[in-house]
């Protein structure tokens, strides 16, 4: 059974903090990661995806991965409180099922 | 924009009672799939199709069918609803290739009550 685990939360950083989020999955042969955002009530969007060992930056988000520690990881540099909200990471084997973490919840303080 | 588009968006409706959910999209998608998932709590799978003609269950046991007669629409029917099933349901799809195209677009959901 491949899992996707992450903790549950909430973090809750201040505003201007960088936000660490976590993320392990359990299969090796696992390809693509993907991070998305769900706010409360709504369907999650996609905010990054990140395929090779390293980091990926897109504005004030950062995916790292490394797949020899099958972790990965999004960084969100000055946190606004606009970023709170749930964060799903994904994970996809060989364009087969992607499968989804449970969320981690983040709060932004104002 | 994603443009993949769930009805109803709300819907109240008697135990007993036998429902569809419709979901399309207009992006020419190949994958398409059915989530589950209660407030705060996380998705479950519990249907989805590689194409026309392709269904599969998914992780959640669920007592929902699904069709895919054509591309671009993957309706989910419960042929007797209960409070059990009670829950906001997504629908989703995603481009047919390698693992890098599998970025999933969600429709806006459908919360379904069961009384």
């Amino acid at each position: 059974q491949k899992e996707v685990e992450q903790n549950s939360g909430p973090l809750s950083v201040p505003e201007g903090a960088i936000a660490s989020l976590n993320c392990t999955y359990s299969d090796r042969g696992s390809q693509s990661f993907f991070w998305y955002r769900q706010y409360s009530g709504k369907s999650p969007e996609l905010i990054m995806s990140i395929y090779s060992n390293g980091d990926k930056e897109d504005g004030r988000f950062t995916a790292q991965l490394n797949k020899a520690s099958q972790y990965v990881s999004l960084l969100i540099r000055d946190s606004q409180p606009s970023d709170s909200a749930t964060y799903l990471c994904a994970v996809n084997w060989l364009g087969f099922k992607t499968i989804f973490g449970a969320g981690t919840r983040l709060f932004v303080k104002a | 924009e994603a443009d993949i588009y769930q009805t109803p968006r709300y819907l109240v409706i008697g135990t007993g009672k036998k429902i569809t959910l419709e979901c399309s999209q207009t992006m020419g998608h190949d994958k398409m799939y059915w989530y589950q998932q209660d407030p705060g709590m996380e998705l479950h799978l519990i249907h989805y199709s590689y194409g026309v003609n392709s269904t599969e269950k998914g992780d959640l046991s669920s007592e929902s069918t699904v069709s895919r007669i054509r591309t671009e629409h993957f309706p989910l029917t419960l042929e007797s609803a209960r409070p059990s099933h009670t829950s906001q349901y997504l629908c989703a799809s995603s481009e047919q290739g390698p693992s890098w195209a599998d970025t999933q677009y969600f429709g806006p959901g459908t919360r379904l009550t069961v009384l």
